[in-house]
């Protein structure tokens, strides 16, 4: 069936770099997004790939796409503290123009001073 | 813009009581969907609206829920009558015709507690 599997926490010094991975079972999602959530707060969109790209870089931020291991991962170079947050990894099955989006169970980013 | 608007944000409530949680999409934006989240059971989709339609409504849990969208500038998910397992986050979203990357907006959510 439909998953996204997350790891639950993760913990880093301030000014080293975060990997937060992902793994999905849909082939055929046609984009993968990470979102992050800070408390009390809804989901914002950080960034997203699209399925036949294998790399996507945004100043900080590092994605990276194994589509033969439906592996996702968010890099995050110089973490600050400002980046402690969930971080939702997510997929949509179906293809383009769906509707559904299926969310990891969130990641949990500390980052230590 | 302002971005998602929800209310209120926080709710408490007693079990047995009506609860409505109201959204405002960003303007211009066609498609709106209602999510609850828990510890438990993480991020799901209630209900999917297009156009003001609603498309597909297969995840609301039980008839005690139910969601409108009477015009593009406001939807309401009302539970009558509300129970303690209801207690969770519910965001509101909101996504344009055409979005690249079909990116859909949150809202902050509303916070409800069942007493």
């Amino acid at each position: 069936g439909e998953d996204v599997e997350q790891s639950l926490f993760l913990s880093v010094r301030e000014g080293d770099s975060s990997v937060i991975n992902c793994t999905y079972t849909d082939s055929s999602s046609t984009y993968l997004y990470w979102y992050k959530q800070e408390p009390g707060a809804g989901l914002q969109l950080l960034t997203y790939i699209f399925s036949n790209m294998d790399m996507k870089q945004d100043q900080r931020l590092t994605v990276l796409l194994n589509k033969k291991d439906k592996h996702l991962s968010l890099r995050i170079a110089d973490t600050q503290t400002g980046d402690s947050a969930i971080y939702f990894c997510a997929e949509t099955p179906g293809g383009s123009g769906t509707y559904k989006y299926i969310f990891g169970t969130g990641t949990r980013l500390k980052v230590l001073a | 813009d302002a971005g998602v608007i929800q209310s209120p944000r926080h709710e408490v409530t007693e079990m047995g009581q009506e609860v409505t949680l109201r959204c405002k999409p960003i303007s211009g934006h066609n498609s709106l969907f209602w999510y609850r989240q828990t510890m438990m059971r993480g991020l799901e989709l209630l209900i999917y609206f297009n156009n003001n339609v609603p498309i597909d409504d297969s995840g609301m849990p039980e008839d005690r829920f139910s969601a409108k969208m009477p015009n593009a500038s406001f939807s309401t998910l009302k539970i009558q009558p509300s129970e303690p397992r209801d207690s969770a986050v519910y965001f509101c979203a909101s996504r344009p015709r055409s979005s690249v990357g079909e990116t859909q907006y949150f809202g902050p959510g509303t916070r409800l507690l069942v007493l």
